[in-house]
């Protein structure tokens, strides 16, 4: 089993729609969850940190259910500006490299006019 | 402004050649990260570096080597032992323990 696990996609999506992205890690002990922002052929950026109660920034709502190992981003009104690839990461909590990010394949959005 | 920077921005490789890639970072941050990503994949990581003079294999290390001779630079190598040196190379830094990461612009190497 892959340590974070992501649903591929791509989701094509019309412009103002609502769009969820789930992401389950195999790691109990995971210490931070994130979610990153990558166009195509860019850098990875970091869209928002996920935090136990949820965490919201503007149309993005972050969940984390621990219990289930499963983390969620939500994308309210998504925009055209919205299309791009989003990684779920989750920091080693033990084991080799213990600490470091560990990155989800991405999951693309297209947004549509 | 402080920030990642990685170059070459694109390199061509022989086949047989060592190649080496550049970062530099001047957000004092104390660890830095080497990740490859391929088409389609998510990113792995090769080396880290949490202090000076110090680093360690991550998940994909057959075939980089590494040096942290300073807080400021973290360069990879990518020696001819490695077989499909084709990718992305990521760069990332992060102040010790603490958030996510920041990312150079990345290196695309390619082997011709």
């Amino acid at each position: 089993r892959k340590e974070v696990e992501q649903d591929p996609g791509p989701f094509n999506v019309p412009e103002g729609a609502t769009v969820a992205f789930n992401c389950t890690y195999s790691n109990s002990a995971s210490q931070s969850f994130f979610w990153y922002r990558q166009d195509c052929r860019k850098e990875p950026k970091l869209l928002m940190s996920v935090y136990s109660s949820g965490n919201e920034d503007g149309r993005f709502t972050a969940q984390l259910n621990r219990a289930s190992q499963y983390i969620s981003l939500l994308i309210r009104d998504s925009k055209l500006s919205d299309s791009a690839t989003y990684l779920c990461v989750v920091k080693r909590g033990y084991g080799g490299s213990q600490g470091n990010l560990i990155f989800g394949k991405g999951t693309k959005l297209s947004v549509k006019p | 402004d402080g920030g990642i920077t990685q170059s070459p921005k694109y390199l061509f490789r022989k086949e047989g050649q060592n190649v080496t890639l550049s970062c530099e970072q001047n957000l004092n941050h104390d660890a830095m990260y080497w990740y490859r990503q391929d088409p389609g994949q998510g990113l792995r990581l090769i080396y880290y570096s949490q202090i000076v003079n110090d680093f360690q294999k991550g998940d994909i290390a057959e075939g980089y080597s590494v040096s942290r001779e300073k807080k400021e630079s973290f360069p990879l190598t990518v020696t001819s032992a490695q077989k499909n040196p084709t990718a992305f190379y990521l760069c990332a830094s992060t102040s010790r323990g603490e958030g996510g990461y920041t990312f150079g612009s990345g290196t695309r190497l390619t082997v011709v």
